[in-house]
């Protein structure tokens, strides 16, 4: 089982649209999870972090955890297509310094 | 703030040749630094942990005397790939955090631009 899994898409969505990107992960213990937008070509770069059930607002975003699914979320309000980016989830178990990355879903938003 | 930097951005060379890239942190010290690797349509793979002053910790698979990783102050850390090959080919992205770095720091990567290595 991989530690952290994301469909890979790629998710489309009309621009205006909200998209709506999930994470699994495995290791119960898990502290701190982290959504970040990779372009093509490009490194990764921080949209939110989440660290307690609930939700969390940033603008267009809203970061969502559930720790009893085991279960992290990330929807965007409006879509652009300049959000068209690879979405990773990052995990970091408590205790460790490592952080362990999904494999990323592929946003398209259509003009 | 935040920045961390990293260099070259792009790098060829021929089989055999070694290649060093570098990592600084801008406007803050990094006692810790990441290194990660990442092939085409893959995730981001930790590859290894640099710590400042001591010496790096490899991730299963990783072989260190292959990647030489020195980090010799609080703003620098360098990857030298060894004798590298067209199967070390890659996208090699350094990362850092603000926070203490200790296993309970739960603050964010942030990551270098990436360096994209070709071997040919």
């Amino acid at each position: 089982q991989k530690e952290v899994e994301q469909n890979s898409g790629p998710l489309s969505v009309p621009e205006g649209a909200i998209a709506s990107l999930n994470c699994t992960y495995s290791d119960r213990v898990s502290q701190s999870f982290f959504w970040y937008r990779q372009y093509s070509g490009k490194s990764p770069e921080l949209i939110m972090s989440i660290y307690s059930n609930g939700d969390k607002e940033d603008g267009r975003f809203t970061a969502q955890l559930n720790k009893a699914s085991q279960y992290v979320s990330l929807l965007i309000r409006d879509s652009q297509p300049s959000d068209s980016a690879t979405y990773l989830c990052a995990v970091k178990t408590g205790g460790y310094q490592k952080v362990t990355f999904g494999i990323g879903t592929k946003l398209q938003v259509i003009p | 703030g935040a920045v961390v930097s990293q260099h070259p951005s792009w790098v060829i060379c021929k089989s055999g040749t070694s290649v060093k890239i570098e990592c600084r942190s801008l406007d803050f010290q990094a006692t810790t630094m990441f290194w990660y690797r990442q092939f085409p349509k893959q995730s981001l793979m930790l590859m290894a942990t640099s710590n400042e002053g001591s010496k790096a910790t490899y991730e299963q698979g990783v072989e260190k005397d292959k990647f030489l990783i020195n980090h010799a102050s609080l703003t620098l850390s360098t990857l030298t790939v060894t004798s590298a090959h067209p199967e070390d080919s890659s996208f090699y992205i350094c990362s850092a955090r603000t926070g203490t770095n200790s296993v309970n720091d739960n603050s964010p990567l942030h990551f270098g631009n990436g360096t994209r290595l070709t071997v040919t």
